[in-house]
C-alpha cells in the first residue's frame, strides 16, 4: 500500500459526459502528479501540482483540468469525454517538486467511456 | 522528438537466472533515470533511481547501469524468482526535474 488513495476505482460513463477523479496524497507529500495509461500510449504524464500550485504540464488535453486543494487532495476533471479517453488514470505523490524524488502511485481509476 | 524505447516483447527466463532489461532513449539528455515495477491493474512502484554522473546503482538483487554515451540503461535482476514477474518501466527526467517521461515497459515472466 503506497499511502496514496484514489476514488472511484472504476467509472463507466458515456461520450460527452464529465467526470471527476479524486486523489489523496501520502501524508506529508506536497506534490501530486496525474498520469494516463492506455494500451497504445503507455504511461503519459498529464500535470503536476505542488502545494496548491500548478508546477508542470505534460500532454494534458484542453478538455481536462485539475486542481489541488488546501488539504492537498487533488481532483482531475475530464469533460466532453470521447471513446479514446478510456484508460487507467493514476495519481502519484512525492515529498518535493522534483521528479528525482521517489513518486508513490495510487491504485488508479479505470475509466470506461461507452 | 524524445523517444524512450523498451523491448515490447515479453522476456521469459528461468527461475534463478539473471534478467536483463534494456531502456534506450533518443533526443534526450536526462539527468535522472528511474525504474519502476508495475503489476497488472496496479500503480507503478519505484525501484531505483540513478543520476547521470553515476555509472551503476545496486539494491539487493537489483542493479541498474546508466551509459549516457550509448544513451542506454540496463536493469538486472539476479537470482530471479517467479514473484519478480511483472512489467518494468524506465522513466527519465531532465535537470529541471519536474516531469517524468516513461518508456512503454517490458513484461518479465520468470518460470519456476
Amino acid at each position: 500500500d503506497s499511502g496514496v488513495t484514489q476514488t472511484p476505482k472504476h467509472l463507466i460513463t458515456a461520450t460527452g459526459q464529465r467526470v471527476t477523479l479524486r486523489c489523496s496524497p501520502r501524508s506529508g507529500d506536497l506534490s501530486v502528479y496525474w498520469y494516463q495509461q492506455s494500451l497504445d500510449q503507455g504511461l503519459q504524464f498529464l500535470i503536476q501540482y505542488y502545494n496548491g500550485e500548478e508546477r508542470a504540464k505534460g500532454n494534458i488535453l484542453e478538455r481536462f483540468s485539475a486542481q489541488q486543494f488546501p488539504d492537498l487532495h487533488s481532483e482531475l476533471n475530464l469533460s466532453s469525454l470521447e471513446l479514446g479517453d478510456s484508460a487507467l488514470y493514476f495519481c502519484a505523490s512525492s515529498v518535493g517538486t522534483r521528479t528525482y524524488n521517489e513518486q508513490f502511485f495510487g491504485p488508479g481509476t479505470r475509466l470506461t467511456v461507452l | 522528438s524524445q523517444k524512450i524505447e523498451q523491448n515490447s516483447e515479453a522476456l521469459n527466463i528461468q527461475e534463478g537466472k539473471t534478467a536483463t532489461l534494456t531502456c534506450n532513449y533518443t533526443n534526450y539528455s536526462p539527468a535522472y533515470l528511474q525504474w519502476y515495477r508495475q503489476d497488472p491493474g496496479r500503480g507503478p512502484v519505484f525501484l531505483l533511481l540513478i543520476r547521470e554522473n553515476e555509472k551503476e546503482k545496486r539494491k539487493e538483487r537489483l542493479k541498474v547501469t546508466f551509459d549516457t554515451t550509448l544513451k542506454q540503461s540496463l536493469f538486472h535482476i539476479t537470482a530471479s524468482q517467479p514473484a519478480d514477474s511483472a512489467t518494468y518501466l524506465c522513466a527519465l527526467s531532465n535537470n529541471a526535474g519536474n516531469m517524468l517521461t516513461f518508456g512503454g515497459g517490458t513484461r518479465l515472466m520468470v518460470k519456476p
